[in-house]
């Protein structure tokens, strides 16, 4: 059973400089997202996909945040330009599309944890 | 907007204690509510949910119950183990976009529970 993977798991950059995180949700879900989640608080909404097309971005993504899903599989979260306000923990999330359903369980990644020197 | 209101923690408690993290939640309409728990160094997985006024949730031995009058979802569970030990959320559905049954999910600032033997 492959679940949400993330990679990589831990990433170390220095400010100024520009990351890319790469999410595999569960091979049958066609919606996947992405939340941002700091020491203390819970998960932050960031930006959703349904197949490969971005219905929603949070306005806590600013112009130096950029999220892909080509084809429809897997995901990349860009960041350019990084600044230590970005280090946080990146989560991504799949889940199915069922139809009739108001709510789908979303399944997450381990995360990845960004820390910008 | 919506928000969700976790009382906050950490929470030490001796096995076998009966164990209460309140929730309250804002919300326009009527969402569907969830407690996620994230084991230490483990992704965030959902405990238990429920989609309507007077639902009980249920897993593992917690329970909460969507409470429309009090605007609540509070997890409890009678006996505790050191298993338990947990960073615990309560969340709730928001809509994504401007129709359909897509979601995000709205996060409380979690709640760190520990279990001592």
């Amino acid at each position: 059973d492959t679940g949400v993977s993330q990679d990589p798991r831990h990433k170390i950059t220095k400010r100024g400089q520009n990351v890319t995180f790469r999410c595999d949700p569960i091979s049958e879900h066609n919606r996947l997202y992405w939340y941002r989640q700091t020491l203390g608080q819970g998960p932050e909404f960031l930006t959703y996909f349904q197949n490969e097309a971005q219905l929603e971005k949070s306005r806590l993504l600013s112009d130096r945040f950029s999220a892909e899903r080509p084809k429809g599989s897997f995901s990349t979260l860009e960041i350019q330009r990084t600044e230590q306000g970005d280090s946080a923990m990146y989560l991504c999330a799949s889940s199915p599309y069922l139809s009739g359903g108001s709510y789908n369980e979303q399944f997450f990644g381990p995360g990845t944890r960004l820390t910008v020197l | 907007g919506n928000s969700v209101t976790q009382m906050e923690g950490p929470v030490t408690l001796s096995e076998e204690a009966f164990l209460t993290i309140n929730c309250t939640y804002t919300a326009t309409g009527y969402p569907s509510l969830f407690w996620y728990v994230q084991y230490p160094g483990e992704g965030l997985q959902l405990l238990l949910k429920a989609t309507k006024a007077d639902d009980k949730g249920s897993n593992k031995g917690f329970e909460a119950t969507y409470r429309k009058e009090t605007t609540s979802f509070h997890l409890e569970k009678g006996s505790v183990q050191v298993s338990d030990s947990a960073v615990y959320f309560c969340a709730l559905s928001d809509r994504v976009g401007d129709a359909g049954n897509n979601r995000k999910l709205i996060w409380g600032l979690g709640t760190s529970l520990a279990v001592n033997p």
